[in-house]
């Protein structure tokens, strides 16, 4: 089993709705967690943590289930720049990316 | 402030030959990583320097990838005898230490390489 799975989409929605990913994670000692994008032919880059309480950031809702060892990501009212890859990040010794959801938003 | 910075940009070598692909992390960031990328793939961990512990090297795919870091600060990754599936994206990242929420990874624009 991988240590940090995701479906790998991709995920087409139009311009407005609301799209989710899901990610787990194996090791139940990981400690911090994050979601990172990626576009096209550039290097990931910081979205937002994955606080335990769950955390907002305009658009983009984290959520964090311990005892499920799984994490999500709400993207609402999607625009078109929101359209790349979306990396989830545990942290455990080390931090192990997932291999990504692609989402492609249309007009 | 400067970010982290890896050369080439490219490099294109023919299958058989070594190649050295160059990090230079953040100032103070004691936490480096090497990853590859394929075409369309998630990233591969490849090895984790963190200051002057021994590097995790369960990522590196096969005895000829090697890695050193001089210093705590620039590292190189070798590739010896490059095959064709060693074509990818090379990226290297850096943190601060530790596993909390602080130590966001920076990443480097990345190496391509091409084995012809």
């Amino acid at each position: 089993r991988k240590e940090v799975e995701q479906d790998p989409g991709p995920f087409n929605v139009p311009e407005g709705a609301t799209v989710a990913f899901n990610c787990t994670y194996s090791n139940s000692a990981s400690q911090s967690f994050f979601w990172y994008r990626q576009d096209c032919r550039k290097e990931p880059k910081l979205l937002m943590s994955v606080y335990s309480s769950g955390n907002e950031d305009g658009r983009f809702t984290a959520q964090l289930n311990r005892a499920s060892q799984y994490i999500s990501l709400l993207i609402r009212d999607s625009k078109l720049s929101d359209s790349a890859t979306y990396l989830c990040v545990v942290n455990t010794d080390k931090l192990i990316f997932g291999t990504g959801t692609r989402l492609q938003v249309f007009p | 402030g400067a970010g982290v910075s890896q050369s080439p940009s490219n490099k294109v070598t023919e299958k058989g030959k070594d190649v050295e692909l160059r990090c230079d992390p953040i100032s103070g960031h004691t936490a480096l990583y090497w990853y590859r990328q394929s075409l369309g793939q998630g990233l591969e961990f490849l090895i984790y320097f963190q200051g002057n512990s021994a590097p995790d090297k369960s990522g590196l795919p096969s005895d000829r990838f090697s890695a050193e870091r001089t210093g705590g600060s620039v590292s190189t990754l070798t590739i010896q005898r490059t095959q064709q599936e060693d074509s990818a994206v090379y990226l290297c990242a850096s943190s601060r230490p530790g596993t909390g929420f602080y130590n966001e990874q920076f990443f480097g624009p990345g190496t391509r390489l091409t084995v012809l």
